[in-house]
């Protein structure tokens, strides 16, 4: 069984431009998650998504990052534009939940951002 | 706000001793509490979780252990192994909010 797929691994931009990373994730799993990762720190959650709504984006900087997931599979987290602080790993998780949650979430490898 | 204080930052252990990675929290509410593992690269793994309702649980060489007055538990890694070296990440989350809390990370290196 395929994992999360992540893409781009890596990307380089310099500040004030855009970029959008692409997650597939595990076929079936309802739940998507994005969480973003600074350099020695555990993962901070972004964004969940309950098939293709978004339930809890509490903790996205809406003024310049955006996510969608589009009927409900594969998920777009963009940030336009980006500053210096983004530079991070954004990781993109999923998992089956049926009612309760399950706590054990599959992660992708992650696409590193690092912003000149 | 840390809510899942974890700690050390790194740990060294001889090949075939005991790796003991700790982690407290502050919010009583929370009833899940997993570890995950990730090696460089990669996104992390879930390796076992502990619910409160019991105080220690085991798979493998790999034992949570839970203290539920003090808010405290910990990660046991039993005849460790140079493969164990990774990142420990300890997570706590209430079940209704489907958020895990994620501490800041045990660097462990296993020698041979």
């Amino acid at each position: 069984e395929a994992g999360v797929v992540q893409s781009p691994r890596y990307k380089i931009i310099e500040k004030k431009q855009p970029v959008a990373f692409w997650c597939n994730p595990i076929s079936g799993h309802n739940t998507l998650y994005w969480y973003r990762q600074n350099l020695g720190q555990g993962p901070e959650l972004l964004i969940r998504y309950e098939n293709e709504e978004a339930v809890d984006d509490s903790q996205l900087p809406k003024d310049r990052f955006s996510a969608e997931r589009l009927k409900g599979v594969d998920s777009t987290l963009k940030i336009q534009p980006a500053e210096l602080g983004d530079s991070a790993v954004y990781l993109c998780a999923s998992s089956l939940d049926r009612g309760r949650f399950t706590g054990e979430l599959f992660f992708g490898e992650g696409s590193r951002l690092t912003v000149l | 706000q840390q809510q899942v204080k974890q700690s050390p930052q790194s740990l060294i252990v001889q090949k075939g001793g005991i790796s003991i990675i700790n982690c407290a929290y502050e919010n009583t509410a929370f009833d899940y509490f997993p570890w995950y593992q990730q090696f460089p690269g990669k996104g992390p793994a879930l390796l076992i979780a502990i619910r409160p309702d019991v105080s220690e649980k085991k798979e493998g060489r790999f034992t949570i252990s839970f203290n539920k007055s003090a808010k405290q538990f910990s990660l046991h890694i039993m005849d460790s192994q140079p493969g164990d070296s990774a990142t420990y990440f300890c997570a706590a989350s209430k079940d209704s909010s489907y958020k895990l809390i994620f501490g800041s990370g045990t660097r462990l290196l296993v020698r041979p």
